[in-house]
């Protein structure tokens, strides 16, 4: 039982380039979601699913787009990275309420 | 949104002692978690308490939600009790979202 996994781990990307991050859970949850911190602002909820094929934005959406094709799988993906994107990700999910969180993806965006 | 906010933003203590972390939010909420963030960055569930009081061994969290706060207090701290200790809290008019606060840094010294 892997619970929740991320990848990459770390990823360095050219300002205009794209990328697509994978998050995956083995617990059957219901409820996924992506999360960035940056220094001292704490956790902020970018994108979330309730459910296989369902997403909806969270507080801060602009610029990340995601998709839920798989009830296992979550991505995330950034059409045209800039340096504000520049962030550590998390994902998590959550099978009610309690959400269980991933490693993380370290993002640099030069 | 909802407010979150989480004193004292950094805490020092000797290997043994007692602390108390505090969270208040502005709003009433759904549901309320406690994390450990390692050194590694590894996120942590503690507590999902959104009312009455929960312990874990060392560790024990209360939440008032009619007063809008909760706390978490860590009793004879251990060196493995260093990290960044955050609250989050399910809005209870924007289900499904969760905000953290910004969190408290705490170093525990042998």
């Amino acid at each position: 039982n892997a619970g929740v996994t991320q990848t990459p781990k770390f990823r360095v990307l050219k300002t205009g380039q794209s990328m697509t991050l994978l998050c995956a859970q083995d617990m059957n949850h219901e409820y996924m979601y992506w999360y960035r911190q940056d220094p001292g602002m704490g956790l902020r909820l970018i994108h979330y699913s309730v459910g296989e094929g369902t997403t909806a934005k969270g507080e801060v959406p602009d610029g990340y787009n995601v998709s839920r094709l798989k009830k296992q799988n979550f991505l995330l993906g950034l059409e045209s990275a800039a340096p504000s994107q520049t962030s550590v990700y998390f994902c998590a999910s959550s099978y009610l309420v309690e959400q269980f969180f991933g490693p993380g993806t370290r993002l640099t965006v030069l | 949104g909802i407010q979150v906010e989480q004193s004292p933003p950094d805490l020092i203590l000797q290997e043994g002692a007692n602390s108390t972390l505090r969270c208040n939010f502005s709003d009433s909420v759904n549901n309320l978690q406690w994390f450990h963030q390692n050194p590694w960055g590894q996120l942590i569930n503690l507590f999902y308490i959104p009312s009455g009081t929960k312990q874990n061994g060392r560790l024990s969290a209360t939440t008032v939600a009619t007063e809008r706060y909760s706390l978490l207090y860590i009793s004879s701290s251990q060196t493995t009790d260093s990290g960044v200790y955050f609250c989050a809290v399910e809005h209870l008019n924007t289900g499904n979202q969760f905000y953290f606060g910004t969190g408290t840094s705490l170093t525990v010294i042998p």
